[in-house]
């Protein structure tokens, strides 16, 4: 089956830098990789995806890359802000699939 | 707006007691999913169903089944808790293919004594 490697499990950031995470996969058949936010006591949110005919895809201060030769794709969080704390969960997924594999989560958090 | 509805949001059960966690969703969707979340391990595939009275072992099925006899109920059954299934459980669905999104329930944290 699919195994997903999530890293950095903490990753601590000074509010307006940066923060990159990023997921490895073993099943070179998946092709759809979403990310979910989890904030404290929340449910967990879709906030981008990507599929594997893409390489890269923004949506204002987010963006998802994806290096399928590699098996690995990344989130990255530019001009981050207090708000932006939670835990961040990578998943993966065959498109024809019904389920998918969830890595095993970062907890971002965003010093003012 | 879209919803999936857990039963209890916090649940206590003694050892051996059989659990009943309930989970319906309102957005007419065939998947549904149950998955445990604890800290270190992110989320672990319990069970998913594609279809009434259909069903599918995810990763760590073991003391655990499941029910769907209606499309927006999905049941997750503990038949005798044990102490190592103290967790948070968190209920899912989709459209049919996952590549739609998943919308998660707001969780049940469960403790075992």
């Amino acid at each position: 089956g699919e195994n997903v490697e999530q890293h950095p499990s903490t990753l601590s950031v000074q509010e307006g830098d940066s923060a990159v995470i990023k997921c490895t996969y073993s099943d070179s058949a998946s092709n759809y990789f979403p990310w979910y936010k989890q904030e404290l006591g929340k449910r967990p949110q879709l906030i981008i995806d990507i599929r594997s005919n893409v390489g890269e895809k923004k949506d204002q201060r987010i963006a998802v890359t994806l290096n399928k030769t590699a098996k690995h794709f990344s989130l990255h969080i530019t001009e981050t802000q207090p708000e932006d704390s939670a835990v961040y969960f990578c998943a993966v997924t065959l498109y024809n699939n019904n389920d998918m594999r969830f890595g095993a989560g970062t907890r971002l958090t965003v010093k003012p | 707006d879209v919803k999936v509805t857990q039963s209890s949001r916090y649940l206590v059960k003694r050892t051996g007691e059989k659990v009943f966690l309930e989970c319906v969703q309102d957005m007419d969707h065939e998947n549904m999913f149950w998955y445990r979340q604890d800290p270190g391990l992110g989320l672990r595939l319990i069970y998913f169903s594609y279809d009434v009275k259909m069903k599918e072992k995810g990763d760590i099925p073991e003391g655990y089944s499941v029910s769907r006899e209606k499309k927006e109920r999905f049941s997750l059954i503990l038949e005798s808790a044990s102490t190592n299934q103290t967790s948070m459980y968190l209920c899912a669905s989709s459209l049919r293919r996952a590549t739609y999104g998943y919308t998660f329930g707001s969780g049940t944290r469960l403790t075992v004594v």
